[in-house]
């Protein structure tokens, strides 16, 4: 498809598991982002792709968390040993080149809903 | 450091009214400001965005929001409410500190009554 393509849309998981979620951004976008969004709460940055520049970690939560974009394209944003606290829905977005991260232009995957039980 | 905040985590109209939806940031910098739309069961879109020159700025379905300094605030603004608009908005900031990844706010439901 042409938009930001997330999966798995729904994903329950006991408390201690590993969970992987998938993006796969809009072909030729160089810069890949994804948000946290709880109940309640706003959007919660977690970490920044641009192209072959070592990411942005700055908003990864804890060392549970961590994220690889393979090839400039899909990324994997992988949550060790969860947390009820990490229930949440986990947002994917892709941005064409620099000039259009400047300008906030942002696509957005529909999400991946995190349950942890 | 940059943040948002958007006032009212619901605002309720009638069908035709006036839309406001409020929005102040805090920034270290002139900032960039957007406004963001989920519709039910769909990612975020843009709706529009302010970078530089002119405030007032006019985005998609009659959406438009100003940017005034003064008050620190981007409030989005629609004369007249249609059912189809419907949705989350969210509001964010960027720019400060060097950084171009948008912050955004907790969002403001919208609903509209027949």
């Amino acid at each position: 498809g042409a938009g930001v393509s997330q999966s798995p849309s729904n994903k329950v998981t006991e408390k201690g598991k590993d969970v992987e979620l998938r993006c796969d951004p809009i072909s030729g976008h160089t810069a890949l982002y994804w948000y946290r969004q709880s109940l309640g709460q706003g959007l919660e940055f977690l970490i920044y792709f641009q192209g072959n520049s070592a990411p942005d970690k700055s908003g990864l939560p804890s060392d549970r968390f961590s994220a690889e974009r393979t090839g400039g394209s899909v990324s994997t944003l992988t949550i060790q040993r969860t947390q009820q606290e990490d229930s949440a829905v986990y947002l994917c977005a892709s941005s064409a080149n620099r000039d259009a991260v400047y300008a906030g232009e942002l696509f957005f995957g529909e999400g991946s809903r995190l349950t942890v039980l | 450091a940059q943040s948002v905040t958007q006032l009212g985590s619901h605002v309720s109209v009638s069908e035709g009214a006036l839309v406001l939806l409020r929005c102040n940031y805090s920034s270290s910098v002139p900032p960039y400001l957007f406004w963001y739309v989920q519709y039910p069961n769909q990612g975020l879109q843009l709706l529009l965005k302010y970078t530089t020159g002119a405030t007032l700025v006019k985005g998609i379905n009659g959406f438009e929001a100003e940017f005034k300094k003064s008050e620190t605030s981007f409030h989005l603004t629609k004369p007249s409410a249609h059912m189809s608009d419907a949705a989350e908005y969210f509001c964010a900031v960027s720019k400060s500190g060097g950084s171009y990844i948008p912050t955004f706010g907790r969002g403001t439901s919208l609903i509209v009554h027949p």
